[in-house]
């Protein structure tokens, strides 16, 4: 069952934030996130693991609730390079098998 | 570095046609993945690698098939090609599995087959 994220689509204005979330319905070992911009490939972001430990961008925050299955990705003060599809990225084991939601697309705009 | 490479960039196959996608990826990664996305959807995995020798299925593994006989090239072989295998692949690797299991994608090949 690939994890479920809300919402769809999100239009901000530069300098606004925003909210991205991903749930799953099976315990979780990690969360990754991956941003990907038109006609290019995924671009990884950050990754959350099970027990609190985090790496990714320093400019990129997301937090990982273990008891309810969710992760949270936020985007705040949004630049106009934000903009592209963001999509979280979920295993159950730590062998590196990713099952990925169908994404959230992100436009930012002056 | 060059990261992790595909080739071909796009590729027009006719129902019944075979072809393998090449990947390779010069940073030592033991994990190898290959992915299909199709317009306005996410990722499916089809096939992953934990290391040289050491294949296993993924969620779309059905008409694809793969080896790795070394760390650095994993490809991907289709045969009698389906208009359902339209859309566009993705080589990813990473690392290892856990804290260090972050995939570094290669630019994707895009297939047709009509």
């Amino acid at each position: 069952q690939q994890p479920v994220q809300s919402p769809q689509a999100v239009i901000l204005r530069e300098g606004e934030d925003a909210v991205i979330n991903c749930s799953s319905s099976k315990a979780l070992y990690s969360v990754h996130w991956y941003r990907q911009k038109h006609g290019e490939a995924p671009v990884f972001l950050m990754i959350l693991l099970k027990g609190g430990e985090q790496k990714g961008h320093e400019k990129i925050s997301a937090s990982f609730n273990e008891k309810k299955q969710q992760s949270s990705l936020y985007l705040t003060a949004s630049q106009l390079s934000y903009s592209g599809t963001y999509f979280c990225g979920t295993e159950s084991h730590s062998w590196g098998k990713l099952q990925f939601g169908a994404g959230t697309q992100v436009v930012v705009t002056p | 570095n060059a990261g992790v490479t595909q080739t071909p960039k796009f590729r027009i196959l006719k129902i019944g046609q075979s072809m393998t996608l090449q990947c390779t990826q010069d940073m030592n990664h033991n994990y190898m993945y290959w992915y299909r996305q199709d317009p306005g959807m996410g990722l499916k995995l089809i096939y992953y690698s934990v290391g040289a020798g050491i294949t296993d299925k993924g969620e779309v593994p059905n008409g694809y098939n793969v080896s790795r006989s070394t760390t650095e090239d994993f490809p991907l072989r289709l045969e009698l090609a389906a208009p359902s295998q339209t859309s566009v692949y993705f080589c990813a690797s990473s690392y290892e599995g856990g804290k260090d299991s972050e995939q570094y994608f290669g630019p994707g090949t895009r297939l047709t087959v009509t």
